[in-house]
Protein backbone atom coordinates (compact mmCIF):
# COMPACT_ATOMS: atom_id res chain seq x y z
CA UNK A 1 0.00 0.00 0.00
CA UNK A 2 1.67 3.08 -0.75
CA UNK A 3 -0.07 5.54 1.76
CA UNK A 4 -1.54 8.62 1.40
CA UNK A 5 -0.45 10.76 -1.40
CA UNK A 6 -0.50 14.29 -1.40
CA UNK A 7 0.66 16.62 -4.25
CA UNK A 8 2.35 18.63 -4.65
CA UNK A 9 5.32 18.73 -1.50
CA UNK A 10 5.64 22.21 -2.36
CA UNK A 11 4.44 25.17 -3.24
CA UNK A 12 5.40 28.81 -3.86
CA UNK A 13 2.67 30.93 -5.14
CA UNK A 14 2.13 34.76 -5.22
CA UNK A 15 -0.41 36.22 -3.03
CA UNK A 16 -3.07 36.32 -4.98
CA UNK A 17 -3.25 33.47 -7.07
CA UNK A 18 -5.48 30.33 -7.08
CA UNK A 19 -3.46 27.03 -5.10
CA UNK A 20 -4.75 23.52 -5.59
CA UNK A 21 -3.69 20.60 -3.09
CA UNK A 22 -4.29 17.40 -3.86
CA UNK A 23 -4.95 14.05 -2.33
CA UNK A 24 -5.26 10.15 -2.55
CA UNK A 25 -6.16 8.51 0.35
CA UNK A 26 -5.76 4.85 0.89
CA UNK A 27 -7.73 2.32 -1.03
CA UNK A 28 -10.98 1.04 1.44
CA UNK A 29 -10.83 4.40 3.77
CA UNK A 30 -14.04 5.99 4.15
CA UNK A 31 -12.66 9.09 6.22
CA UNK A 32 -10.83 11.91 4.65
CA UNK A 33 -9.80 14.68 6.86
CA UNK A 34 -7.88 18.18 5.88
CA UNK A 35 -5.35 19.30 8.45
CA UNK A 36 -3.27 22.65 8.36
CA UNK A 37 -0.24 22.74 10.54
CA UNK A 38 1.41 26.03 11.65
CA UNK A 39 4.04 26.81 14.71
CA UNK A 40 1.50 29.31 16.27
CA UNK A 41 -2.02 27.15 16.03
CA UNK A 42 -0.66 23.86 15.84
CA UNK A 43 -2.81 20.90 13.68
CA UNK A 44 -6.13 22.00 13.38
CA UNK A 45 -8.74 20.16 11.89
CA UNK A 46 -10.15 22.12 8.08
CA UNK A 47 -12.92 19.62 6.90
CA UNK A 48 -13.43 15.99 6.56
CA UNK A 49 -15.48 13.58 4.38
CA UNK A 50 -17.18 10.56 5.12
CA UNK A 51 -17.53 8.32 1.91
CA UNK A 52 -17.11 11.55 -0.36
CA UNK A 53 -19.53 13.31 1.17
CA UNK A 54 -18.26 16.77 3.45
CA UNK A 55 -19.44 16.17 6.99
CA UNK A 56 -17.61 19.01 8.99
CA UNK A 57 -15.94 22.16 8.10
CA UNK A 58 -16.55 23.95 10.80
CA UNK A 59 -12.58 24.38 10.69
CA UNK A 60 -12.42 25.84 6.89
CA UNK A 61 -10.47 29.30 7.61
CA UNK A 62 -12.84 31.70 5.30
CA UNK A 63 -14.34 31.50 2.03
CA UNK A 64 -11.26 31.37 0.32
CA UNK A 65 -10.92 27.69 0.97
CA UNK A 66 -12.50 25.17 -0.28
CA UNK A 67 -12.67 21.27 -0.66
CA UNK A 68 -13.90 18.93 -2.64
CA UNK A 69 -14.22 14.95 -2.79
CA UNK A 70 -15.52 13.38 -6.26
CA UNK A 71 -14.43 10.09 -5.78
CA UNK A 72 -13.11 7.65 -2.93
CA UNK A 73 -10.07 8.20 -4.51
CA UNK A 74 -9.31 11.93 -5.05
CA UNK A 75 -9.43 15.12 -3.25
CA UNK A 76 -8.34 18.20 -3.33
CA UNK A 77 -8.43 21.56 -1.00
CA UNK A 78 -8.52 24.72 -2.65
CA UNK A 79 -7.43 28.20 -1.77
CA UNK A 80 -8.70 31.11 -3.72
CA UNK A 81 -7.16 34.05 -3.14
CA UNK A 82 -4.28 32.96 -1.43
CA UNK A 83 -3.08 35.04 1.51
CA UNK A 84 0.58 35.17 2.74
CA UNK A 85 -1.04 34.14 6.33
CA UNK A 86 -2.23 30.75 4.14
CA UNK A 87 1.39 29.62 4.82
CA UNK A 88 1.53 25.92 6.19
CA UNK A 89 1.62 22.71 6.12
CA UNK A 90 -1.59 20.93 4.85
CA UNK A 91 -1.93 17.27 5.80
CA UNK A 92 -4.12 14.79 4.37
CA UNK A 93 -4.86 11.66 6.28
CA UNK A 94 -7.48 9.13 6.03
CA UNK A 95 -9.02 6.49 8.06
CA UNK A 96 -11.03 3.17 8.48
CA UNK A 97 -14.14 3.47 10.75
CA UNK A 98 -16.08 -0.06 11.59
CA UNK A 99 -18.39 -0.03 14.17
CA UNK A 100 -17.14 1.56 17.36
CA UNK A 101 -13.82 0.81 16.61
CA UNK A 102 -11.40 4.03 15.00
CA UNK A 103 -8.82 2.49 13.77
CA UNK A 104 -6.85 5.53 13.88
CA UNK A 105 -5.69 8.21 10.92
CA UNK A 106 -2.77 7.96 8.20
CA UNK A 107 -1.42 10.71 7.27
CA UNK A 108 0.05 11.94 3.77
CA UNK A 109 3.83 13.35 3.59
CA UNK A 110 1.57 17.29 3.75
CA UNK A 111 2.14 19.66 1.53
CA UNK A 112 4.01 23.17 2.27
CA UNK A 113 2.84 26.16 1.39
CA UNK A 114 4.37 29.25 0.83
CA UNK A 115 2.35 32.50 0.06
CA UNK A 116 4.86 35.40 -0.89
CA UNK B 1 -15.92 18.25 24.47
CA UNK B 2 -12.48 16.38 25.23
CA UNK B 3 -9.32 17.88 25.28
CA UNK B 4 -6.08 16.88 26.04
CA UNK B 5 -2.63 18.56 27.42
CA UNK B 6 0.90 17.86 26.35
CA UNK B 7 2.75 20.04 29.41
CA UNK B 8 6.70 18.95 27.96
CA UNK B 9 6.66 21.36 25.32
CA UNK B 10 10.31 20.22 23.90
CA UNK B 11 12.62 16.49 26.18
CA UNK B 12 16.19 16.59 25.41
CA UNK B 13 17.50 12.63 26.70
CA UNK B 14 20.64 10.86 25.91
CA UNK B 15 20.68 8.28 23.93
CA UNK B 16 20.36 4.83 25.46
CA UNK B 17 18.06 6.50 28.51
CA UNK B 18 14.89 5.17 29.48
CA UNK B 19 12.08 8.32 28.01
CA UNK B 20 8.70 9.15 29.39
CA UNK B 21 6.30 11.64 27.64
CA UNK B 22 3.16 12.84 29.34
CA UNK B 23 -0.58 13.02 28.19
CA UNK B 24 -3.07 13.97 30.59
CA UNK B 25 -6.78 13.91 28.81
CA UNK B 26 -10.77 15.47 30.15
CA UNK B 27 -13.33 13.18 28.88
CA UNK B 28 -16.24 12.23 30.73
CA UNK B 29 -16.21 8.50 29.64
CA UNK B 30 -13.02 6.30 29.06
CA UNK B 31 -11.95 7.54 25.19
CA UNK B 32 -9.62 6.48 22.30
CA UNK B 33 -6.23 7.73 22.87
CA UNK B 34 -3.43 7.54 20.41
CA UNK B 35 -0.23 8.47 20.00
CA UNK B 36 1.69 9.60 17.23
CA UNK B 37 4.82 11.05 15.79
CA UNK B 38 6.11 13.19 13.18
CA UNK B 39 9.62 13.20 12.00
CA UNK B 40 10.64 16.50 9.90
CA UNK B 41 9.00 16.88 6.55
CA UNK B 42 6.72 14.12 7.46
CA UNK B 43 3.10 13.22 8.26
CA UNK B 44 1.93 11.52 11.86
CA UNK B 45 2.26 8.02 11.90
CA UNK B 46 0.85 6.39 14.29
CA UNK B 47 2.46 4.93 17.14
CA UNK B 48 -0.04 3.16 19.28
CA UNK B 49 -3.87 3.22 19.92
CA UNK B 50 -5.56 2.57 22.86
CA UNK B 51 -9.41 1.34 22.78
CA UNK B 52 -10.56 -0.79 25.51
CA UNK B 53 -8.91 -3.86 27.55
CA UNK B 54 -5.58 -4.26 28.51
CA UNK B 55 -4.33 -0.54 29.99
CA UNK B 56 -0.70 -1.45 28.71
CA UNK B 57 -0.23 -1.06 24.76
CA UNK B 58 2.54 -2.03 22.68
CA UNK B 59 3.12 -0.25 19.94
CA UNK B 60 5.34 0.43 16.92
CA UNK B 61 9.16 1.04 17.12
CA UNK B 62 9.31 -0.15 21.29
CA UNK B 63 7.15 2.57 21.99
CA UNK B 64 4.61 1.81 24.81
CA UNK B 65 1.53 3.50 26.43
CA UNK B 66 -0.45 3.23 29.82
CA UNK B 67 -3.61 4.43 30.28
CA UNK B 68 -4.45 5.35 33.93
CA UNK B 69 -8.02 5.86 34.12
CA UNK B 70 -7.67 6.99 37.75
CA UNK B 71 -5.19 9.96 36.55
CA UNK B 72 -7.28 10.83 33.38
CA UNK B 73 -3.37 9.85 31.59
CA UNK B 74 -1.64 8.03 28.72
CA UNK B 75 1.91 8.27 28.69
CA UNK B 76 4.35 7.00 26.46
CA UNK B 77 7.07 5.12 27.27
CA UNK B 78 10.14 3.76 25.94
CA UNK B 79 12.90 1.75 27.69
CA UNK B 80 16.31 2.95 25.35
CA UNK B 81 15.48 5.54 23.47
CA UNK B 82 17.65 5.62 19.83
CA UNK B 83 18.92 8.71 17.85
CA UNK B 84 16.27 7.98 15.10
CA UNK B 85 13.53 8.53 17.93
CA UNK B 86 14.14 12.36 17.49
CA UNK B 87 10.76 13.49 16.48
CA UNK B 88 7.78 15.36 17.74
CA UNK B 89 5.11 13.19 19.75
CA UNK B 90 1.38 14.17 19.49
CA UNK B 91 -1.48 12.52 21.71
CA UNK B 92 -5.03 12.47 20.74
CA UNK B 93 -8.23 11.09 21.90
CA UNK B 94 -11.59 10.62 20.52
CA UNK B 95 -15.35 9.86 22.37
CA UNK B 96 -15.65 5.84 22.54
CA UNK B 97 -19.22 6.60 21.08
CA UNK B 98 -19.67 4.62 17.98
CA UNK B 99 -18.57 5.66 14.18
CA UNK B 100 -16.24 8.24 13.40
CA UNK B 101 -16.01 10.84 16.11
CA UNK B 102 -13.41 14.17 16.12
CA UNK B 103 -9.83 13.46 17.55
CA UNK B 104 -8.52 16.13 19.70
CA UNK B 105 -4.53 16.42 19.02
CA UNK B 106 -2.15 17.62 22.09
CA UNK B 107 -0.03 20.68 21.10
CA UNK B 108 3.23 18.02 20.83
CA UNK B 109 6.44 17.08 22.42
CA UNK B 110 9.74 17.67 20.79
CA UNK B 111 11.93 15.38 21.72
CA UNK B 112 15.69 15.80 21.49
CA UNK B 113 18.40 12.66 22.08
CA UNK B 114 22.12 13.68 22.64
CA UNK B 115 25.09 11.50 22.00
Amino acid sequence: DAGVIQSPRHEVTEMGQEVTLRCKPISGHDYLFWYRQTMMRGLELLIYFNNNVPIDDSGMPEDRFSAKMPNASFSTLKIQPSEPRDSAVYFCASSFTQGFSNYGYTFGSGTRLTVV
Amino acid sequence: AQSVTQPDIHITVSEGASLELRCNYSYGATPYLFWYVQSPGQGLQLLLKYFSGDTLVQGIKGFEAEFKRSQSSFNLRKPSVHWSDAAEYFCAVAPNSGGYQKVTFGTGTKLQVIP
